[in-house]
């Protein structure tokens, strides 16, 4: 499984744009990034995921340059209730091999007003 | 409403008394799988199970035991819990048909073992 690496944390204001990015330099071809949103005492929650270039939904964008070897995910304008721990996944999508995902240790954002 | 179901969400024990915490899914999600969660170590496997009769072990599997009789439940066994089990513990689902929306997880049990 590929190794990922993220920013143990990161402070941000309401309204501004956050950005974090994931680097994954022994990504593998059949690997896909999903990333997880994890309040306090809750379980994590799916937020996004890709393979290549980029991928937006409602919750945020996530951008993955050619060569794979990092991603950014960007939440744009948040709030204080995006105040969360951010994690970065990168594997094989389940239903392809029946791989499971590896977390780490995630980003702590803390979004002040 | 589509979600995951942990039991109970505390629970506090004592070394050796054999306690199970229940999950279940009513999303027809074929993929389960247990977590623990702990302070600078984030989320471990525990196992996992693909379907129904079919599980294996994860990253973290001692001390565990899980069974999968049915497709909605996913229940962990410790049978002899001692204190470096006190953890918070997740059950997770995801189908392995369809689109990809990655793992729904339950609202976590927090285990304590004295």
């Amino acid at each position: 499984l590929a190794k990922t690496t993220q920013p143990i944390s990161m402070d941000s204001y309401e309204g501004q744009e956050v950005n974090i990015t994931c680097s994954h330099n022994n990504i593998a071809t059949n690997d896909y990034i999903t990333w997880y949103q994890q309040f306090p005492s809750q379980g994590p929650r799916f937020i996004i995921q890709g393979y290549k270039t980029k991928v937006t939904n409602e919750v945020a964008s996530l951008f993955i340059p050619a060569d794979r070897k990092s991603s950014t995910l960007s939440l744009p304008r948040v709030s204080l209730s995006d105040t969360a721990v951010y994690y970065c996944l990168v594997g094989v999508p389940i239903k392809a091999a029946g791989n499971k995902l590896t977390f780490g240790g995630g980003t702590r954002v803390l979004v002040k007003p | 409403e589509a979600q995951v179901t942990q039991n109970p969400r505390y629970l506090i024990t004592v070394t050796g008394k054999k306690l199970t915490v229940t999950c279940s899914q009513n999303m027809n999600h074929e993929y389960m799988s247990w977590y623990r969660q702990d302070p600078g170590l984030g989320l471990r496997q525990i196992y996992y199970s693909m379907n129904v009769e079919v599980t294996d072990k994860g990253d973290v599997p001692e001390g565990y035991k899980v069974s999968r009789k049915e497709k909605r439940n996913f229940p962990l066994i410790l049978e002899s819990p001692s204190p470096n089990q006190t953890s918070l513990y997740f059950c997770a689902s995801t189908p392995l048909t369809g689109a990809d929306y990655g793992y729904t997880f339950g609202s976590g049990t927090r285990l304590t073992v004295v």
